[in-house]
């Protein structure tokens, strides 16, 4: 069956960076383009970007430039979220995403404190 | 960046009919927008309900509907279950690449 398996939490200091994973299994994986989605504590979804599997282009929601890296290793159906110079209100749950077939990775924490 | 606005929160009778709507501030939202509507439950991934404006998912319960309503995308929830209290999202598509979330809808069943 579809799954779509995050990396664990990480706390981390601000200034740093971090790489969070996101690996497909039960499908081709280049055939579906897969979205990343924030939740900050308490808040609303917040969709980031998406990145095509097949191409490996990256497109970013205004806010999400810049730090905000999306790539894949399609040899490990894998793809990955990096933030560099993190901020504390970089603080959330990082969800990867194939919305519109209703595959939801289970998130991932990312803690930024000093 | 458009702005898509939800309710902020509704209430429902257990058994009762409730309708959230999903507005873009760019004009009236069409099925080129591709309306998806998402439940979220605390601690938990969100679950995707609809796709396309009206499309179910095999999971989606039948007493979930999308539709398209005086410009807006809508969820209709007719029946509601205790089980249905949760927060809803629409997502909208913006020219094919770009995605935007509505700030979401609180739904109480009470």
């Amino acid at each position: 069956q579809v799954q779509l398996v995050q990396s664990g939490s990480e706390l981390s200091k601000p200034g740093a960076s971090v790489k969070i994973s996101c690996r497909a299994s039960g499908y081709t994986f280049t055939k579906y383009s897969i979205h990343w989605v924030r939740q900050a504590p308490g808040t609303g979804l917040e969709w980031m970007g998406w990145i095509n599997t097949k191409t490996g282009s990256p497109t970013s929601a205004l806010g999400f430039t810049g730090r905000f890296v999306f790539s894949l290793d399609t040899s490990v159906s894998t793809t990955y979220l990096e933030i560099t110079n993190l901020k504390a209100d970089d603080t959330a749950v990082y969800f990867c995403s194939r919305p519109g077939s209703g595959f939801w990775g289970q998130g991932t924490l990312v803690a930024v404190s000093s | 960046q458009a702005v898509v606005t939800q309710e902020p929160s509704l209430t429902v009778s257990p058994g009762g009919t409730v309708t959230l709507t999903c507005a873009s501030s760019t004009g009236a939202v069409t099925s080129g927008h591709y309306p998806y509507w998402f439940q979220q439950k605390p601690g938990q991934a969100p679950r995707t309900l609809i796709y396309d404006t009206a499309n179910r998912h095999s999971w989606t319960p039948a007493r979930f509907s999308g539709s398209l309503l005086g410009g807006r995308a809508a969820l209709t929830l007719s029946g509601a279950q205790p089980e249905d209290e949760a927060d809803y999202y629409c997502l909208l598509s913006y020219d094919g690449s770009r995605w935007v979330f509505g700030g979401g809808t609180k739904v109480t069943v009470l």
